[in-house]
């Protein structure tokens, strides 16, 4: 039974440039929630999806937007990096909406902005 | 807004001891509440999940206690070995109008154990 997976695990950007990360969740999962870790810090909230729609949001900005494939897949996009989007981007997934689900994370995509 | 606080920030004790990590919220208006570890560099791995009409918890030498009602939780660590030592982090999920919100974590206590 696959876990939650990430790619890619590595990457590098410049300022300005725009990034493109992505999240297959856990067999038998149908909710995404991504999250943003920053050295030392505990990881922030940036959205969920179920059912290909963008469900609860955290307090991010619209440079990062996302989508959620009918196979429960999804993608998280940043537009206009800036040097502070440097941070682990940690996806998890879980069955619904209803909160009483453990959430499953994957190894995380490392994102730096140069 | 949900704010999870984790004391202590670090811990470092000798192998074989048994210990406590706390964690505290401020809006008890939770679904439930996680602990997971973390080890450097690498994603979160969920230990305990206890629901908010629970009271604990158990898995192994792993004890996690919830106080909803006045914003606790614990996490008991038995025996305490190397392998333990990784970043424990504990979250809350809470709920708006639209349903369950995101994990709210606190900042984590990095356990160091000695050999």
């Amino acid at each position: 039974d696959a876990g939650v997976t990430q790619s890619p695990t590595h990457l590098i950007k410049t300022r300005g440039q725009q990034v493109t990360l992505r999240c297959s969740p856990k067999s038998g999962h149908d909710t995404v929630s991504w999250y943003q870790q920053a050295l030392g810090q505990g990881p922030q909230f940036i959205f969920q999806y179920y059912e290909e729609e963008e469900r609860q949001r955290g307090n991010f900005p619209d440079r990062f937007s996302g989508h959620q494939f009918p196979n429960y897949s999804s993608e998280l996009n940043v537009n206009a990096l800036l040097l502070g989007d440097s941070a682990l981007y940690l996806c998890a997934s879980s069955l619904g909406l209803a909160g009483t689900d453990t959430q499953y994370f994957g190894p995380g995509t490392r994102l730096t902005v140069l | 807004k949900q704010e999870v606080t984790q004391i202590p920030a670090a811990l470092s004790v000798p192998e074989g001891e048994n210990l406590v990590l706390n964690c505290s919220f401020t809006d008890s208006a939770i679904y439930n509440l996680q602990w997971f570890r973390q080890d450097p560099g690498k994603g979160l791995t969920s230990l305990l999940l206890i629901q908010s009409s629970q009271r604990e918890q158990t898995s192994g030498r792993l004890n996690a206690s919830l106080d909803k009602s006045s914003g606790r939780s614990t996490l008991y660590i038995a025996a305490s070995q190397p392998g333990d030592s990784a970043t424990y982090l504990c979250a809350v999920i809470g709920y708006s109008g639209g349903g369950a919100d995101g994990l709210t974590f606190g900042k984590g206590t990095h356990l160091i154990i000695q050999p």
